[in-house]
């Protein structure tokens, strides 16, 4: 079974722009997270969706926003780019939201602002 | 709430001496307890996880974890160190019952030295 894929694995946008990022998650899973990784922060929590409905969302401006399809593909976006935003985007996908499910994590999108 | 702490930035330790990366955790009631795993440029990697049951919870790559409810704690551990241990590992909790999301520690930087 494949794992979870996210692209594009490396961007680089300037201050001001705004940046999509896609995940596909693992075949039959419909629950879909995204974090924010960044040395001085750690992993922090931006949403979690599940049968394309937001079912939570961390403390994170409005510019973050994200969506989930039918298929659970599920995508991230940022307007309005600052250089704080560079960090690497996690994904990760579990059978079903909450619960004892472990999560299975993507490779993760590198985010440079310039 | 929940909360996790990882008391420790990093641990060093030398080849075939056992390891131990210690995590505690906050939930009103009973937790979901989680280790991953995250080598560079990787994302995180699924390594155990406590549900309920025995204590002792072994995992991949030879790691196992202790469930101490009274110190409410979840220690990684293994055996013998190897070089290839080297990573940076993550402790996570989610309250039983809880449609909150998965809450992660700070990391533990672990150097297995030669």
């Amino acid at each position: 079974k494949a794992g979870v894929t996210q692209t594009p694995r490396y961007l680089i946008k300037t201050r001001g722009q705004q940046v999509t990022l896609s995940c596909s998650p693992i075949s039959g899973h419909r629950s879909v997270s995204w974090y924010q990784q960044t040395p001085g922060q750690g992993l922090q929590f931006l949403f979690e969706y599940f049968s394309e409905t937001q079912r939570n969302k961390g403390n994170f401006p409005g510019r973050f926003s994200g969506r989930q399809f039918s298929n659970s593909r599920s995508e991230m976006n940022v307007s309005t780019l600052e250089l704080g935003d560079s960090a690497l985007y996690l994904c990760a996908s579990s059978p079903m939201t909450s619960g004892n499910n472990e999560q299975f994590f993507g490779p993760g999108t590198r985010l440079t602002v310039l | 709430a929940q909360s996790v702490a990882q008391p420790e930035d990093q641990v060093n330790v030398a080849e075939g001496n056992p390891l131990t990366v210690k995590c505690t955790y906050s939930v009103s009631g009973n937790p979901y307890l989680f280790w991953y795993v995250q080598y560079p440029n990787r994302g995180l990697q699924f390594l155990l996880k406590y549900i309920t049951g025995d204590n002792l919870v072994k995992g991949s790559y030879g790691f196992e974890a202790e469930f101490n409810k009274s110190q409410t704690s979840f220690h990684l551990k293994k055996p013998s160190a190897l070089v290839s241990d080297s990573a940076l590992y993550f402790c996570a909790v989610r309250e039983t019952g809880s449609a909150r999301q998965l809450t992660f520690g700070s990391g533990t930087q672990l150097t297995v030295l030669p």
